[in-house]
């Protein structure tokens, strides 16, 4: 499975528009990009997936480029609400496998 | 629909001591993880079960076994216990969206 690279933490204010980007260099044709959100005491929440393109639902957009070596999780006007962690996996669709969650980004949304 | 159960909630341990963590889903799905997080840590993989009646190692196997007793339940055993064990597990179950399913975690301590 594909290695994901995000930044380890990020700051925002309430009201505004908050990206995070992955690099999965090495994603294969098969795979899926996928993200999660994680609450303190929480397990994670699956956000979004994506193959290509754009996807979006009533908590975020995805938006992939054609090379697909790259995506970013774009969340519209957060609130305090949504400091959390948030995990990027690339995921062969469908299978049991090996998944690696990394670190995440902690996002830190300030009043 | 509960989703995915998991027990204990808690539990604290002496060093050496047994216990098997519990976990249920109900939706039917084929595949099945146990993850562990330490504090400000991402998540990672122990092991998982790509469908009923097959295991395969994750990414921090050692001091751990599990069992696959149906479709439905997936336990994880400690054979004996160390304080580096201590963490929160948690358990998941993966439809054939992609999307991982958590139950709410068991926080173990081991003294």
């Amino acid at each position: 499975l594909a290695k994901t690279t995000q930044p380890i933490s990020m700051d925002s204010y309430e009201g505004q528009e908050v990206n995070i980007t992955c690099s999965h260099n090495n994603i294969a044709t098969n795979d899926y990009i996928t993200w999660y959100q994680q609450f303190p005491s929480q397990g994670p929440r699956f956000i979004i997936q994506g193959y290509k393109t754009k996807v979006t639902n009533e908590v975020a957009s995805l938006f992939i480029p054609a090379d697909r070596k790259s995506s970013t999780l774009s969340l519209p006007r957060v609130s305090l609400s949504d400091t959390a962690v948030y995990y990027c996996l690339v995921v062969l669709r469908g299978y049991g496998q090996n998944f690696v969650f990394g670190p995440g980004t902690r996002l830190s949304v300030l009043p | 629909n509960a989703g995915v159960t998991q027990t204990p909630k808690f539990q604290v341990l002496k060093t050496g001591q047994s216990m098997t963590l519990q976990c249920a889903q109900d939706m039917n799905h084929n595949s099945m993880y146990w993850y562990r997080q330490d504090p400000g840590m991402g998540l990672r993989l122990i092991y998982y079960s790509a469908s009923e009646g097959t295991t395969d190692k994750g990414e921090v196997p050692n001091g751990y076994n599990v069992s696959r007793l149906n479709k439905r339940e997936f336990s994880l055993r400690l054979e004996s216990a160390a304080p580096s064990q201590t963490s929160v597990y948690f358990c998941a179950s993966y439809s054939s969206y992609n999307e991982q399913f958590f139950g709410p975690g068991t926080r173990l301590t081991v003294l």
